[in-house]
């Protein structure tokens, strides 16, 4: 299986700040790779697929970008419903895709 | 707009089978290339895809090597619906299950609300 790291695993920020989290792939996975928000009792939500292409109805304050093992979701002003956990899964070896660890963004 | 609703029992005993249903609402579950899948998710394990079914002319099923023998993923076109069967369940069964439209390229877009089944004498 391709494995999927996630960093921080944890981040404290405020709101109107920009936000970062890498994810990296055990190895090269092309542009295969989506992101998603979790918020506590909810499904995850797509945010990002093929990398960095916005999935309809989301906020343009998300944005995804990176190729071959490392890639970046980043959240350009943090608002308060933006407080939730973030996942990467790689799709390139499809049916059998795996998630990272998860992100969670938390109020400093 | 694709609604996926989950049912089943939120309590199942070791070595027991393990049942859910996601009803498909807006699209078909026989929609030539469109994956319907379970995935799972605990502490332990993070976010585990466990099986997908997928018609292009006829049923392809692929199943995740940690349960494949006692797992099924059952599509039902007269009931508009996909089911999982997991068998001789352990207490490291316990999760909330989802059932998901895609994961491919596309990405994960339409999920059910999650049921959490625990795994309890």
């Amino acid at each position: 299986d391709i494995q999927m790291t996630q960093s921080p695993s944890s981040l404290s920020a405020s709101v109107g700040d920009r936000v970062t989290i890498t994810c990296r792939a055990s190895q090269t996975i092309s542009n295969f790779l989506n992101w998603y928000q979790q918020k506590p009792g909810k499904a995850p939500n797509l945010l990002i697929y093929g990398a960095s292409s916005l999935q309809s109805g989301v906020p343009s304050r998300f944005s995804g970008s990176g190729s071959g093992t490392d890639f970046t979701l980043t959240i350009s002003s943090l608002q308060p419903e933006d407080f939730a956990t973030y996942y990467c899964q790689q799709s390139v070896d499809s049916p059998r895709v795996t998630f990272g660890p998860g992100t969670k963004v938390e109020i400093k | 707009q694709v609604q996926l609703q989950q049912s089943g029992p939120g309590l199942v005993k070791p070595s027991q089978t393990l049942s859910l249903t996601c009803a498909i609402f807006g699209d078909s579950v026989s929609s030539h290339n469109v994956a319907w899948n379970w995935v799972r998710q605990s502490p332990s394990r993070g976010l585990e895809w466990l099986a997908r079914a997928n018609y292009r002319s006829k049923w392809f099923f692929d199943y995740a090597v940690s349960v494949k023998g006692r797992i099924s993923i059952i599509p039902d076109p007269s009931k508009n619906q996909v089911s999982l069967q997991l068998n001789s369940v352990t207490p490291d069964d316990t999760a909330v299950y989802y059932c998901v439209r895609g994961l491919g390229s596309s990405g994960g877009d339409f999920w059910g609300q999650g049921t959490l089944v625990t795994v309890s004498s």
